[in-house]
């Protein structure tokens, strides 16, 4: 079935290090969302990526989305301990189940020593 | 946005046991979807939740196990069924309010079955 990729698993950085999480599918994506996940807590909303080669940024975070719609990539700049977390990535299943379902990667776990 | 309260954040249950949890959203929502996220891992969809009809599972998951209603268009129950140690996990429901729309998670309910 269709897959989402994320690599990734694990990341240790120094404080103020840059990090850059993958997300990689062999199928061409409607659009792509990103999800940051704290410690204990739920998955929240960071963005969508729906252009070809588009780029979003969010203060320290920059998101891309591949020419060919079938890659993206978080990265954050300059980390901080308040990046802590695990970061996923989602595709909008292509087809069957139920319309809107999306389809998470495995996450990259951040942790940053200060 | 949606604000979502799910109850119980937490519970500890005996071997052959059910649990209910239960969703509840501020605003009305087409679409509600129950996930898993077993410790350390990503989310898993287990169902969309339906207002009017059955539940649409996915591959893995059946109604015997996981019964789940929907009387509403801002409720819903998901039941954990005849539970065994490896149902513990975390359950969250999410809500969106168009396919291509960022999903809203509750706070999710910590299960651990003994």
């Amino acid at each position: 079935g269709q897959q989402v990729m994320q690599i990734p698993q694990y990341q240790h950085v120094q404080e103020g290090e840059d990090f850059t999480t993958y997300c990689n599918s062999s199928t061409t994506l409607s659009n792509i969302q990103w999800y940051k996940q704290r410690p204990g807590g739920h998955p929240v909303f960071l963005i969508q990526l729906v252009k070809s080669g588009e780029v979003k940024k969010q203060k320290r975070l920059t998101f891309q989305f591949g020419e060919a719609k079938k890659n993206s990539s978080l990265h954050i700049t300059a980390t901080q301990t308040t990046d802590v977390g695990t970061y996923f990535c989602a595709a909008t299943r292509r087809n069957g189940g139920s319309q809107g379902n999306l389809i998470f990667g495995k996450g990259t776990k951040l942790s940053v020593k200060p | 946005s949606a604000v979502i309260s799910q109850k119980p954040s937490r519970d500890i249950c005996q071997r052959g046991t059910s649990l209910t949890i239960q969703c509840q959203v501020d605003s009305q929502v087409t679409m509600m979807f129950w996930y898993r996220q077993q410790p350390g891992q990503s989310l898993t969809l287990i169902a969309t939740a339906n207002q009017g009809s059955e539940a649409t599972y996915e591959s893995g998951f059946v109604i015997d196990k996981f019964p789940i209603s929907r009387p509403n268009l801002t409720f819903s129950t998901l039941t954990v069924s005849n539970m065994s140690p490896e149902d513990s996990s975390i359950y969250l429901c999410s809500v969106r309010g168009q396919p291509n729309e960022k999903l809203f998670f509750g706070s999710g309910t910590q299960l651990s079955v003994l």
